[in-house]
Order: structure tokens, then sequence, then C-alpha cells
């Protein structure tokens, strides 16, 4: 099983649309879980980070289920600008639990937003 | 808004070359990454940095491969004699705490 796994998409949506993302992870140990976007050739920018309880900023929420090891993504009133590939990502700690550590990346999925 | 910042931006090398990448991480971090990026594929850690002394590499991160802080504000990552298959985009990061921040990457190309 993939460490952290995503929809494969693509994802093609008109704007305005609501898209919504979802990963899974194998190691029960991840510590911490956010999402990135990516550009295309460009690096991984952090979108936001995730927590059991939710979070929400401005058009996007996340949640994270640690029961089912699960992670989602939402997008609402989606602009042409969002597009992107969005990459589900997984923070685990070493070993001794010290290391502020190693991020385990998804492999994405490519949102397109079009007029 | 401070940033972590890579030179070069785009590096080309024969196969069998030693190649250096620099990055410049954000000053008041204290944990310093190598990440990955092959062409298509997903991004892949190799080595995290902390207190002068590497923290955790990857099964990718062998003896070819090597890091240093020289200084108070450079991060390098070197690659003694490099192979076809190194060729990818090579990621920098830093951190306080859990949230790392990259910077705009080294497109590497063996040939």
């Amino acid at each position: 099983r993939k460490e952290v796994e995503q929809d494969p998409g693509p994802f093609n949506v008109p704007e305005g649309a609501t898209v919504a993302f979802n990963c899974t992870y194998s190691n029960s140990a991840s510590q911490s879980f956010f999402w990135y976007r990516q550009d295309c050739r460009k690096e991984p920018k952090l979108l936001m980070s995730v927590y059991s309880s939710g979070n929400e900023d401005g058009r996007f929420t996340a949640q994270l289920n640690r029961a089912s090891q699960y992670i989602s993504l939402l997008i609402r009133d989606s602009k042409l600008s969002d597009s992107a590939t969005y990459l589900c990502v997984v923070l685990s700690a070493n070993a001794g639990g010290t290391s502020y550590g190693k991020l385990t990346f998804g492999q994405g999925t490519i949102l397109t937003v079009h007029p | 808004e401070p940033e972590v910042t890579q030179t070069p931006s785009h590096q080309v090398t024969q196969m069998g070359q030693e190649v250096i990448l620099r990055c410049v991480p954000i000053s008041n971090h204290l944990y310093f990454y190598w990440y990955r990026q092959i062409l298509g594929q997903k991004v892949e850690f190799l080595v995290s940095f902390y207190n002068n002394e590497i923290s955790e590499k990857s099964e990718i991160f062998d003896d070819q491969f090597s890091v240093e802080r020289p200084d108070g504000s450079n991060f390098t990552l070197k690659i003694r004699s490099t192979k076809l298959e190194d060729s990818a985009m090579y990621f920098c990061a830093s951190s306080t705490y859990n949230e790392q921040f990259f910077g705009p990457g080294t497109r590497l190309t063996v040939l």
C-alpha cells in the first residue's frame, strides 16, 4: 500500500464549482498533515495544515479523520487561479521520535478550472 | 515575506561529475531538508538536517550524497559522481516546527 494515496484525477471543473479531493495514509504514527499546491515546474507551496477538528481558510476546508487515516480538501467557488496540482502531505517523526521530520507526498491530483 | 532561495536554478552536468546545489534557508529556521522530484513523479524526501548533523536520510541518500552547512546561512547538497538517474528537480526546504517551506528548486540535468 502506498504511504500516501490520492484521487488520481485529473479534475476538470468550471469556475464557481465546488471540488473535493481525498487522501489516505498508511502510517498510523503520522504526526501532522498538510495540503500543498504545486504549479507546473514550481516548488510545492503550503496551502494549509490539516487538523482533526477541521479547519477552514477562505474557500478552502480541510478535514482529518485519524481513525480512518483519511484527509480531505474542499474548494468552494473555484477560480481559474486554483488550477494546479494538489499534494496531500504527511509528516512523520523519525524512529527516535525527535525529528521534525520527513514529509511524505502523495502523487498529487491535477485540478483544471475552466471559464 | 522571508523565503528559501536556491542556486543555480538550472545545472547541466556530465555523468560522473560532482555538483553542489546551494540553498539559503529562512533565517530563523533551524531544520533543513532536501527533496527531489523526478519529472512526472512525486516529491521524495532525501535528508533532514538539524544542529549541524543529519537527523534522517532516505534510501536514495547514499554515499554519493552529502550535505553541509558551511556557514550561518548556506545549506548545500553535494552529489559526488552524478548518474543519469540523478536528473531531477531538487528542492531545499526549511522549518521552525512542522510547516516546511520550499525553495524554487534547482533543475539538475545529467547528460
